[in-house]
């Protein structure tokens, strides 16, 4: 079992629709990021929290440490938010290093 | 600024031979990280630096080197080349602390690796 799942590992949606991607994690941790990973391959850092919630534009992030659990939300969603999601933890025994998740491939249509 | 950057963005090896991947970041970031991506998986780690003059292994070090004589360059050597190292690479950076933006990480744009 990965340290990092996150689901679903597909989803397609209609523009406009309001979008959860979800990653669950089984260790402690410091801080979890989420990621976005362009077609062309760049990945940008969109979030990194360690409690609570954060919302840029039209993205939130939420993350619940008892439940080693986060979300990633989309509202309004639209074709240009077509990209890979990944979801990393910082361990907290782990140091500098992170852990990712295989991702989450998001398809948004006309 | 220009981040970090990674050279070359192509390449393609014969099995055996040797070549460098280069990482540059010019935003005086300590910590820096080389990954690779293959088709559908996640990003493994293959080697660290939490600064100058110190690396450490990550989960799939073998086939691979790497080293940090300055906090900008992070290069990262594989010598004899293996069709398992076709791979998408990526270097990233990030700084650490409780400042604004301190341990987001910034990711050059990748160097995509294939080995025949």
């Amino acid at each position: 079992k990965n340290e990092v799942e996150q689901s679903p590992q597909n989803l397609t949606a209609q523009e406009g629709e309001f979008i959860t991607i979800n990653c669950s994690y089984s260790v402690g941790i410091s801080a979890l990021h989420w990621l976005q990973q362009h077609p062309g391959g760049g990945i940008v850092s969109l979030f990194m929290l360690s409690s609570g919630k954060k919302k840029h534009g039209r993205l939130i992030a939420t993350i619940n440490i008892q439940e080693k659990h986060s979300s990633l939300h989309i509202t309004a969603s639209h074709p240009r938010d077509s990209a890979v999601y990944i979801c990393a933890v910082n361990g907290e025994t782990s140091g500098s290093r992170l852990t990712f998740g295989e991702g989450t491939q998001l398809t948004v249509n006309p | 600024n220009a981040g970090v950057t990674q050279t070359p963005k192509f390449r393609i090896l014969k099995i055996g031979q040797s070549m460098t991947l280069q990482c540059t970041q010019d935003m005086n970031h300590n910590y820096m990280y080389w990954y690779r991506q293959d088709p559908g998986m996640g990003l493994k780690l293959i080697y660290y630096s939490v600064g100058a003059g110190i690396t450490d292994k990550g989960e799939v070090p073998n086939g691979y080197n790497v080293s940090r004589s300055t906090t900008e360059d992070f290069p990262l050597r594989l010598e004899l080349a293996a069709p398992s190292q076709t791979s998408v690479y990526f270097c990233a950076s990030r700084t650490s602390g409780t400042s604004f933006g301190a341990n987001v990480l910034t990711f050059g744009a990748g160097s995509r690796l294939t080995v025949l």
